[in-house]
């Protein structure tokens, strides 16, 4: 069962609007989440991140936001930008699992901005 | 600079064929793992090192072994290769359990025909 969705496989958006990419979660034990960025031929690296006490966090062009209620998340860029243009992936640590420090991985939004 | 190093970057070899993806950190980090990536599946944790000498599966770990002997090395062997175990892998590092974000390295594309 998939503990970490990410239902929208790919993304296309115009340079200079609103890219917002979501993700869901199914365990309410998770209380700190991730976003890590790929491209291609490279490891993933860490964006940005958000604990449960709060429910917005903002770094520069990136924004996550966090819905307890309703198990949600979404990042949120603006404006985007041609190099934004990667895979993104939500992820939250299980702590509370046989793997301790084991990030539960989404299965990636590919994001395209088009000039 | 700090950073996650793995080699080699790509390999393809044969069913059975013994093999070592070596990965190192110079960042002094307590934790590191291994993932793999498939097409539609995202990542995988294999194994895991909270510290040297400490290691434990993770949610993908038949078929794999690793080792802790230093605090910057974490190699992963595969003692016998098979076809399945075809994918892309990463290796990760962080300071430790209180600490959630990981450093990936570049990542290994192994064949294994």
């Amino acid at each position: 069962d998939q503990q970490v969705k990410q239902n929208s496989p790919s993304l296309s958006v115009q340079e200079g609007r609103i890219s917002i990419l979501n993700c869901d979660y199914t365990n309410s034990m998770f209380d700190y989440f991730l976003w890590y960025k790929k491209y291609p031929a490279e490891g993933p690296t860490f964006l940005i991140s958000i604990s449960s006490i709060k429910d917005k966090n903002e770094d520069g062009r990136f924004t996550v936001f966090l819905n307890k209620s309703a198990k949600h998340l979404s990042l949120h860029i603006v404006p985007s930008q041609p190099g934004d243009s990667a895979v993104y992936f939500c992820a939250a640590p299980d702590n509370y699992g046989g793997s301790q420090g084991n990030l539960i991985f989404g299965k990636g939004t590919k994001l395209s901005v088009k000039p | 600079e700090a950073q996650v190093t793995q080699n080699p970057r790509y390999l393809i070899t044969v069913t059975g064929k013994k093999l070592t993806v070596t990965c190192s950190q110079n960042m002094n980090h307590e934790y590191m793992s291994w993932y793999r990536q498939d097409p539609g599946l995202g990542l995988r944790q294999i194994y895991y090192s909270m510290n040297v000498e400490v290691t434990d599966k993770g949610d993908v770990p038949e078929g794999y072994k690793v080792s802790r002997k230093e605090k910057r090395n974490f190699p992963l062997i595969l003692e016998s290769p098979s076809p399945n175990q075809t994918s892309l892998y990463f290796c990760a590092s962080s300071l430790g359990q209180s600490s959630y974000e990981q450093y990936f390295g570049p990542g290994t594309r192994l064949t294994v025909t």
